[in-house]
């Protein structure tokens, strides 16, 4: 049974880019959470997604959009990169929400050069 | 912004002692969680906590939970060189659907 997989590993891209980084949940899971983990700090949360609408927002702007599939895959759009953007991309699923423990991905470490 | 502040920052013990690490967060919670993390991976669920438990445990994990002074703590056991990671918590605000991560904890084991 494949746990949360994500693509890609590592990625580097250069400021004003755009990148797409894609989830696949676990088997079984309806709900996928994105979270932004800077060097030394803890996860911060960006977006939820369940049944292909964005249920929840964290603090960040306008350029980091999602998106989930009906397989409940999903995707997160980052436009206009800034050197600041880079940090480690964690994707979390589980079914029902918050209220159960979050399963997660190994993420993606995003470089902007 | 962070709900969540861990304390230590950072705890070096030897194998077989005890680490308790504690959280501290500033609003009402449906629930509170922690998690490990071993450099460069993804996170790894340990115990969920609901706001109306005060303590439960897991093989050599025990959680407390304290509503009153919205804080938590998390105490492993005969710890291992295998525990060494960074430990966070994590709490499910009331009314909300996200997750707030605290600062973490980075724990040293030497064998």
């Amino acid at each position: 049974d494949a746990g949360v997989t994500q693509s890609p590993t590592h990625l580097i891209k250069t400021r004003g880019q755009q990148v797409t980084l894609r989830c696949s949940p676990k088997s079984g899971h309806d709900t996928v959470s994105w979270y932004q983990q800077a060097l030394g700090q803890g996860p911060q949360f960006i977006f939820q997604y369940y049944e292909e609408e964005e249920r929840q927002r964290g603090n960040f702007p306008d350029r980091f959009s999602g998106h989930q599939f009906p397989n409940y895959s999903s995707e997160l759009n980052v436009n206009a990169l800034l050197l600041g953007d880079s940090a480690l991309y964690l994707c979390a699923s589980s079914s029902g929400g918050l209220v159960e423990p979050q399963h997660f991905g190994d993420g993606t470490r995003l470089s902007i050069l | 912004s962070q709900q969540g502040e861990e304390d230590p920052q950072a705890l070096s013990i030897q194998e077989g002692e005890n680490a308790t690490m504690n959280c501290s967060y500033k609003t009402s919670i449906n629930n509170l969680q922690w998690y490990r993390q071993n450099s460069g991976r993804g996170l790894v669920h340990l115990i969920l906590i609901r706001s109306n438990e005060r303590e439960k445990h897991s093989g050599r994990l025990r959680v407390t939970l304290d509503t009153s002074k919205k804080s938590s703590s998390l105490l492993i056991t005969a710890s291992r060189a295998a525990d060494t990671a960074s430990y966070f918590c994590a709490t499910h605000p009331y009314n909300t659907d996200k997750l707030i991560f605290g600062t973490g904890t980075r724990l040293q084991v030497f064998p």
